[in-house]
Order: structure tokens, then C-alpha cells, then sequence
């Protein structure tokens, strides 16, 4: 069974501070990875993805992946009240043939306070 | 305006029922995903289809039906074999695999299944 962990949280930070998110995945074989946003009773909303070794970086958030350790982070700089929310992590795996599937982490609960 | 959409928003039914939800997309994608998620789970897939007249089970896909005769629609029904049908249902669609690598999902609004 593929599998993608995450620490469920809460992770809380102040206003203004660096918010980091891990992930790791069980998966060698996996090649993309994904970091989705989700509000509370809303549906999930894609932040970043990434698919090479290194960082990326897309306004306040920085995707970082190391696959020889099997991990994914995400770091949200100067974090804002309007981040609080629940952050999955998901990894692709082929389950066969050109069949690509996503499997998701179950999401740690981030809590900016002002 | 190109997404996704779902109806409805909200669905309640009686056990012993069968439901179908709706799922539509614009955004010319050829991929489409059906996941469930319950409270404190991840997302889990139900069924999901890389191309038209094609379709492909997901983890837990006992008690639940698909069709994609169209590119744009990917209706999931619930049926009375399904054991525990309440749960946040989620439609998602994607360019799906090119060059080798597969592309993000983007999610729909989501359907919110009550069975009593």
C-alpha cells in the first residue's frame, strides 16, 4: 500500500513566521508531488507541485523535495491569519501501465494566530 | 469561465437508495478522479478515467458505478451495496499523463452526502 504521511498537527505559528509543513512518502518510485490548500468544508485547492530534487518557489511559499530521503516540505513565509487551514501532501504512483494515481496524505491542520 | 462543477451541493437520501452525483468540467481535461473523504481521512479514490468510454477502479470502489461517454461528464452513483455512503465527495480532472510525468488535479466544489 502506497503511502504518503503527514504530521496531522495542529501546528500553530504567530503571525509574520515561517510555517513549515512535511511530508514523506513511501513510494521510491513516485515522481510528482502536490500540496493542496483545504478550508474547513471546502474542497482542496492546489498550491504547488513539484517534480525535481531541490526548491521551488512561488510567492510566499517555497515547495522543497528530497527524494533520496522521500520527503516533501512546504514552508509559507510570513504566514497570515488567511493560511490557516488544512495542507495535504500527495505523491504520484503508477498503478499500472500509463495508470497514474495520487495518493494523499491525511493533512496537518495549520493555525496562523494574529 | 473553465472549472469544475458539481451538483448538488448538498444531498440527503434514505438508505437502501441509489444517488447519482454529477460531475462536469471545461477545462478540456482528459483525465477525471472521483474521491471520498471522510472526517480525520485523507482523500480516498473511488474510481477515475484517463479517457473517453474508459474507466478505471480506485481503492474502494465496492458499492459505487461510473460512466465517461462524454469528455466533459464523469456522473458517480452511489448504490445501496455501498455500507457507509455519508462523506464529502469530491470530483477532480487533469491533463492527466504527458512527457512521462502526471499533471496536478484540480478539484470541483464537492458533494455533500447524507444517507439516514
Amino acid at each position: 500500500q502506497k503511502e504518503v504521511e503527514q504530521n496531522s498537527g495542529p501546528l500553530s505559528v504567530p503571525e509574520g513566521a515561517i510555517a513549515s509543513l512535511n511530508c514523506t512518502y513511501s513510494d521510491r518510485g513516485s515522481q510528482s508531488f502536490f500540496w493542496y490548500r483545504q478550508y474547513s468544508g471546502k474542497s482542496p485547492e492546489l498550491i504547488m507541485f513539484i517534480y525535481s530534487n531541490g526548491d521551488k518557489e512561488d510567492g510566499r511559499f517555497t515547495a522543497q523535495l528530497n527524494k533520496a530521503s522521500q520527503y516533501v516540505s512546504l514552508l509559507i513565509r510570513d504566514s497570515q491569519p488567511s493560511d490557516s487551514a488544512t495542507y495535504l501532501c500527495a505523491a504520484t504512483y503508477n498503478s499500472g501501465g500509463s495508470n497514474y494515481k495520487l495518493t494523499f496524505g491525511k493533512g496537518t491542520l495549520l493555525t496562523v494566530n494574529p | 469561465d473553465g472549472g469544475i462543477t458539481q451538483s448538488p451541493k448538498y444531498l440527503f437520501r434514505k438508505e437502501g437508495q441509489n444517488v447519482t452525483l454529477s460531475c462536469e468540467q471545461n477545462l478540456n481535461h482528459d483525465a477525471m478522479y472521483w474521491y471520498r473523504q471522510d472526517p480525520g481521512q485523507g482523500l480516498r479514490l473511488i474510481y477515475y478515467s484517463q479517457i473517453v468510454n474508459d474507466f478505471q477502479k480506485g481503492d474502494i470502489a465496492e458499492g459505487y458505478s461510473v460512466s465517461r461517454e462524454k469528455k466533459e461528464s464523469f456522473p458517480l452513483t452511489v448504490t445501496s451495496a455501498q455500507k457507509n455512503p455519508t462523506a464529502f465527495y469530491l470530483c477532480a480532472s487533469s491533463i492527466g499523463l504527458a512527457g512521462g510525468r502526471a499533471y496536478e488535479q484540480y478539484f470541483g466544489p464537492g458533494t455533500r452526502l447524507t444517507v439516514t
